[in-house]
């Protein structure tokens, strides 16, 4: 099975400033990554299919790259309420495997 | 509008079975499948499985093969995940989510905490 790499497992960030974090497919996965965002108490929300695929109504702050084997999350302009987990998937293909994560704070 | 509504809250007994489901309205149950999610502190998130709503057809996550069985009632658009032998390694919230081609794992319930103890 495809194991999906995320890192940091933490990061610290202050309003304002920029975020990349990373997702790492052990075999080349072409674009089929997904991104989500999960609060406290709350279902994971999709952010980005397709890798690069802004859904519907995700501020443009958040933007996704990568292809193959290498992803990222990118986060412009940091904003308080973007603390969270973030989380990648590998979409189209099953297993759909999910990444241990990336939590954001905020200073 | 799309909305995925689970089942409540489970306490079960090691050894014995739950049966939790995911009630979907606003769109056409039989068009997407749903797939089903373990999250636990621990682990993070784990992918169990999905039903072709449609056909009743599934593909399970090895890890889940023997642990998890999913069936589908399109009579009242609902999805079923039945959880077997339970331990306390099974304790961990649960939810469905639609899949779709075009736009995957859109949709989310809001979960199922299954809780195992003696």
């Amino acid at each position: 099975n495809i194991v999906m790499t995320q890192s940091p497992k933490s990061m610290s960030i202050s309003v304002g400033d920029r975020v990349t974090m990373n997702c790492k497919a052990s075999q080349n996965v072409g674009n089929n990554i997904a991104w989500y965002q999960q609060k406290p108490g709350q279902s994971p929300k999709l952010l980005i299919y397709y890798a690069s695929n802004r859904y519907t109504g995700v501020p443009d702050r958040f933007t996704g790259g990568g292809y193959g084997t290498d992803f990222t999350l990118t986060i412009n302009s940091v904003q308080a309420e973007d603390a969270a987990f973030y989380y990648c998937q590998r979409i189209y293909n099953s297993p759909f495997t999910f990444g241990s994560g990336t939590k954001l704070e905020i200073k | 509008q799309v909305q995925l509504q689970q089942s409540g809250a489970e306490l079960a007994k090691p050894g014995s079975s739950v049966k939790i489901s995911c009630k979907a309205s606003g769109y056409t149950f039989t068009s997407y499948y749903i797939s089903w999610i373990k999250q636990t502190t621990g682990q993070g998130l784990e992918y169990i499985g999905y039903i072709n709503t449609g056909s009743g057809g599934t593909n399970y996550n090895e890890k889940f093969k023997g642990k998890a069985t999913l069936t589908v009632d399109k009579s009242s658009s609902t999805a079923f995940m039945q959880l077997s032998s339970l331990t306390p390694d099974d304790s961990a919230v649960y939810y469905c989510a639609r899949d779709g081609t075009r736009v995957p794992f859109a949709y989310w319930g809001q979960g199922t905490l299954v809780t195992v103890s003696s």
